[in-house]
C-alpha cells in the first residue's frame, strides 16, 4: 500500500532556530512530492513541488530536498520565524496515466515558534 | 483569478438530510479532486474527475456522489448525511503537466448531527 508518513508529528522551537520536517513514502515510483502549509481552521497553500526528476527546490528561506531511493523528503526551514507556526503537509502524486493526479497525505507536523 | 472557491464555508445537517458542497475553479484545470479531513487521519481522496463528463472513486467514496458537466465545476453531493461525514472538505484543482500541481479551496466545515 503506498502510504506517506511524516515525523515528528509535533515540533517547537525558539524563534531563529534551523528546522527540519521529515517526510517518508512507501514506494519510490513518485511523480511529484509537495509540501503544504495549513494554518488553523484554513485551508492548503502549497510551499514547494519537486518533481520525481528533481533532488531539491528553493523558495526564500524553505528547501524541500528528494531523495526517491530511501523513499524521503525533507523541508528545511531557515532561521525560523514565529510566523512560522502552522501544520505542515507532505503529499505523494503517485500518478497514473488514467487516474490523473491523485495526492497521499501525511498527517503533518504541527509546528510551533516560540518568540 | 479567483483560484479554487467552496460554499458554503461552514454547514451543519440532520441526519438523513442531503446537500451539494459546491466547488469550482477559473484556472482551466481538467484535473479536480475532493479531500475529507478528520483528526488523526489526515486528508483521504473521496472522489476525482480527469476532464469534464469524466469522475471516479477515490479512498472514501461510499455516501458521496460527483458529476463533472463543465471543466469549471465539480460539485459533491452528500446523499443522506451520517454523522460520520462530519468533517472538512476540501476541494482541488491540478494544473496541467509537466508539474501537476494540486491547488486547494478554503474548505467546507460540515457537522452531521
Amino acid at each position: 500500500k503506498q502510504e506517506v508518513t511524516q515525523i515528528p508529528a509535533a515540533l517547537s522551537v525558539p524563534e531563529g532556530e534551523n528546522l527540519v520536517l521529515n517526510c517518508s513514502f512507501t514506494d519510490s515510483a513518485i511523480y511529484n512530492l509537495q509540501w503544504f502549509r495549513q494554518d488553523p481552521g484554513k485551508g492548503l497553500t502549497s510551499l514547494l513541488l519537486i518533481q520525481s526528476s528533481q533532488r531539491e527546490q528553493t523558495s526564500g528561506r524553505l528547501n524541500a530536498s528528494l531523495d526517491k531511493s530511501s523513499g524521503r523528503s525533507t523541508l528545511y526551514i531557515a532561521a525560523s520565524q514565529p510566523g512560522d507556526s502552522a501544520t505542515y503537509l507532505c503529499a505523494v502524486d503517485w500518478r497514473a496515466e488514467t487516474s490523473g493526479s491523485r495526492l497521499t497525505f501525511g498527517e503533518g507536523t504541527q509546528l510551533t515558534v516560540n518568540p | 483569478n479567483a483560484g479554487v472557491t467552496q460554499t458554503p464555508k461552514f454547514q451543519v445537517l440532520k441526519t438523513g438530510q442531503s446537500m451539494t458542497l459546491q466547488c469550482a475553479q477559473d484556472m482551466n484545470h481538467e484535473y479536480m479532486s475532493w479531500y475529507r479531513q478528520d483528526p488523526g487521519m489526515g486528508l483521504r481522496l473521496i472522489h476525482y474527475s480527469v476532464g469534464a463528463g469524466i469522475t471516479d472513486q477515490g479512498e472514501v467514496p461510499n455516501g458521496y456522489n460527483v458529476s463533472r458537466s463543465t471543466t469549471e465545476d465539480f460539485p459533491l453531493r452528500l446523499l443522506s448525511a451520517a454523522p460520520s461525514q462530519t468533517s472538512v472538505y476540501f476541494c482541488a484543482s491540478t494544473s496541467g503537466g509537466p508539474s501537476y500541481e494540486q491547488y486547494f479551496g478554503p474548505g467546507t466545515r460540515l457537522t452531521v448531527t
